[in-house]
């Protein structure tokens, strides 16, 4: 089974430069996640989608954007990277809608911007 | 807002003790979930026991046990006849019942069980 799948694994940065990272869950999940994780600072979320097509903002959403056009992915993308956004990036998935289903988790990924 | 915290940033036992990881929340809500997350070095996070805020029953999973004390708020994590395996980040975390799933993460306490 897969789960929950994080494109890339590591990426490395030049500020200013674009991309975007791809999270893909085979659950059928409807609630996707994406968080970042610092050192001391546990997981924060970032920005997270309750349904295809839908996209709302979470704790750190400056500097970041999402989309979620297909039930089964859901992109995170970074316009104009700043150092600031050197961080491990974790995308998470679940049923959502309080059925008492825990999130799973991709393997995350680790992003530096020098 | 939902704020978890905990006071324990890092902690060291002997292998087979056990061991108490401390957690407290603020919440106005009454019905809730509480998680520990288990995330090793290969970086995975992992689910290691959840309670419902309206069972006062406290959730147990093998070696896993916690000690909910809905009124002070407090969400303590016992870790029984630890493990090598044990040794990671442990993350105390929070759920509103039947809203967007948003989970409020801890710091993080990293535990390390020596040989």
């Amino acid at each position: 089974n897969a789960g929950v799948t994080q494109t890339p694994k590591f990426r490395v940065l030049k500020t200013g430069q674009s991309m975007t990272l791809l999270c893909a869950q085979d659950m059928n999940h409807e609630y996707m996640y994406w968080y970042r994780q610092d050192p001391g600072m546990g997981l924060r979320l970032i920005h997270y989608s309750v349904g295809e097509g839908t996209t709302a903002k979470g704790e750190v959403p400056d500097g970041y954007n999402v989309s979620r056009l297909k039930k089964q992915n859901f992109l995170l993308g970074l316009e104009s990277a700043a150092p600031s956004q050197t961080s491990v990036y974790f995308c998470a998935s679940t049923n959502g809608g309080g059925l008492n289903q825990p999130q799973h988790f991709g393997d995350g990924t680790r992003l530096s911007i020098l | 807002a939902q704020t978890v915290t905990q006071s324990q940033p890092e902690m060291s036992v002997q292998e087979a003790e056990t061991v108490t990881l401390s957690c407290t929340y603020d919440t106005s809500e009454s019905n809730y979930y509480l998680f520990w997350y288990k995330q090793p070095p290969s970086r995975q996070m992992i689910l290691v026991i959840r309670q419902e805020a309206y069972k006062q029953q406290n959730a147990t999973e093998n070696r896993f046990s916690v000690n909910f004390q809905k009124a002070a708020k407090s969400f303590s994590l016992k870790i029984s006849d630890s493990q090598l395996g044990d040794t990671a980040m442990y993350f105390c975390a929070f759920m509103k019942l039947f809203r967007d799933d948003k989970i409020i993460f801890g710091k993080g306490t990293r535990l390390h069980i020596l040989p």
